[in-house]
């Protein structure tokens, strides 16, 4: 069970606007930034949206986060078919020593 | 061009070791604090461990802590992960990932590059 929460999965038509939850709580989202990562079929995860609301270089407008208390949110509009994948929410939390968090991934299908 | 290369995967028992490496090329390696994520076939990311540029702090994930340690060699551009009493639950993809900060769990430190990962299965 992981300790960021992300509905399992999601879908959209072409052209749509998808939107992806992760909730978690005082200790990680609540007092740190979020970070998504997009996970493309047998690649690695690779970086799509950091201090909660900042894109990569390279990473379309499409894609956008944002945060307000414990949870967060990832949205992409103009949904293409090459937008299916995997993704991931992760935050650091600040609990016993500290350690990184994710969520359980929720995958996106393109229909 | 960032580049991580993991090696040193492979079928193992359990209770028995196994040591990872990652090759780390294209940036400066310690400026970095540097980390190992897994993932189980099918299932989500979990964080293994991670590393300050210095080896001065350093973290574990509670299902890993006394079993397994990291290290790195900075003369050698390299991490790795010294794997001890492994177990089936430890079976997965394991990516070694650059931190975009010195330390680990740093404000704005997160992971911005991983490789493509070296499999390890424990099985008997």
């Amino acid at each position: 069970q992981s300790v960021l929460t992300q509905p399992p999965s999601a879908s959209g038509t072409p052209g749509q606007r998808v939107t992806i939850s992760c909730s978690g709580s005082s200790s990680n989202i609540g007092s740190n930034y979020v970070y998504w990562y997009q996970q493309l079929p047998g690649t690695a995860p690779k970086l799509l949206i950091y201090r909660n609301n900042q894109r990569p270089s390279g990473v379309p407008d499409r894609f956008s986060g944002s945060k307000s208390g414990t949870s967060a949110s990832l949205a992409i509009s103009g949904l293409r078919s090459e937008d299916e994948a995997d993704y991931y929410c992760a935050a650091w939390d600040d609990s016993l020593s500290g350690y990184w968090v994710f969520g359980g991934g929720t995958k996106l299908t393109v229909l | 061009e960032v580049q991580l290369v993991e090696s040193g995967g492979g079928l193992v028992q359990p209770g028995r070791s196994l040591r990872l490496s990652c090759a780390a090329s294209g940036f400066t390696f310690d400026d970095y604090a540097m980390h190992w994520v897994r993932q189980a076939p099918g299932k989500g990311l979990e964080w293994v461990s991670g590393i300050s540029w210095n080896s001065g702090s350093i973290g574990y994930a509670d299902s890993v802590k006394g079993r397994f340690t990291i290290s790195r060699d900075n003369a050698k551009n390299s991490l790795y992960l010294q794997m001890n009493s492994l177990r089936a639950e430890d079976t997965a993809l394991y990516y070694c990932a650059k931190d975009t900060a010195l330390i680990v769990g740093a404000t704005k430190g997160c992971f911005d590059y991983w490789g493509q990962g070296t499999l390890v299965t424990v099985s008997s």
